[in-house]
C-alpha cells in the first residue's frame, strides 16, 4: 500500500530538549511538507521541500529544522528554541515538479506534548 | 495573493439534513480546488477536488462545483450521517507557486442522531 507514515503517533518531550518527528512516503513524490495544527485551528506551513537536498521555510519556521537527504524521507526537528511546541504535526507529500496545481496527501499526524 | 475563506463553524445538523459549507477563494489564473476531511486525532484525507471551472468533484455523497464567476467551491451533501462528523477544510493549489497549498481555517461538523 502506498502512503505516508508518521511516527510516533504521540510524543512527549521535556522542556529544553530537541525532538525529531519522522515522515516517510512511498508514493515516489518529489515534494514534501510539514504543517502545524493547534486545537481548533487551521494548518500552518512550517517547511516544505520540492526536491532532495533542498527545502524552503514556510510561514512559521522559527524553532524548527528539516533535512531532505532521501526522496522518501523528510524529518522535522523541533528545537528547544521553539517557544510553544505542543501541537499536532502533519506531514504531506505531492507529486511536485509541476510548477502548477498539485494534490497533497497527508500522513496520520504526530501529537507532540511538551511537559 | 492567494487565500481561502471558509464558513465558520461549528455546524450542528440532525441526521439526514442537507449540508452546505461555503468556501470562496482568491487566486490568479486557474487554481485547483480541494475539500479535505479530518476525523478526530487523524490526518487530513482528500475528499474531492476540481481542477477547472465548472468541474464538479464528488465522493461519498459529497459534491462541490468549481465556480469561477463567483470564485466559490461550496461543499454539499444531501443527507448527512453521524459518521460525517468531522472537520472539513477547503484548499487551493495555485498555478506557478512551487506546489504550495492554501487552506481555509476548517469547519467543524457534528451530526446528531
Amino acid at each position: 500500500d502506498g502512503g505516508i507514515t508518521q511516527s510516533p503517533k504521540y510524543l512527549f518531550r521535556k522542556e529544553g530538549q530537541n525532538v525529531t518527528l519522522s515522515c516517510e512516503q512511498n508514493l515516489n513524490h518529489d515534494a514534501m511538507y510539514w504543517y502545524r495544527q493547534d486545537p481548533g485551528q487551521g494548518l500552518r506551513l512550517i517547511y516544505y521541500s520540492q526536491i532532495v537536498n533542498d527545502f524552503q521555510k514556510g510561514d512559521i519556521a522559527e524553532g524548527y529544522s528539516v533535512s531532505r537527504e532521501k526522496k522518501e524521507s523528510f524529518p522535522l526537528t523541533v528545537t528547544s528554541a521553539q517557544k510553544n511546541p505542543t501541537a499536532f504535526y502533519l506531514c504531506a507529500s505531492s507529486i511536485g515538479g509541476l510548477g502548477g496545481p498539485d494534490t497533497q496527501y497527508f500522513g496520520p499526524g504526530t501529537r507532540l506534548t511538551v511537559l | 495573493g492567494n487565500s481561502v475563506t471558509q464558513m465558520e463553524g461549528p455546524v450542528t445538523l440532525s441526521e439526514e439534513a442537507f449540508l452546505t459549507i461555503n468556501c470562496t477563494y482568491t487566486a490568479t489564473g486557474y487554481p485547483s480546488l480541494f475539500w479535505y476531511v479530518q476525523y478526530p486525532g487523524e490526518g487530513l484525507q482528500l475528499l474531492l477536488k476540481a481542477t477547472k471551472a465548472d468541474d464538479k468533484g464528488s465522493n461519498k455523497g459529497f459534491e462541490a462545483t468549481y465556480r469561477k464567476e463567483t470564485t466559490s467551491f461550496h461543499l454539499e451533501k444531501g443527507s448527512v450521517q453521524v459518521s460525517d462528523s468531522a472537520v472539513y477544510f477547503c484548499a487551493l493549489s495555485p498555478m506557478n507557486t512551487g506546489n504550495q497549498f492554501y487552506f481555509g481555517t476548517g469547519t467543524s461538523l457534528t451530526v446528531i442522531p
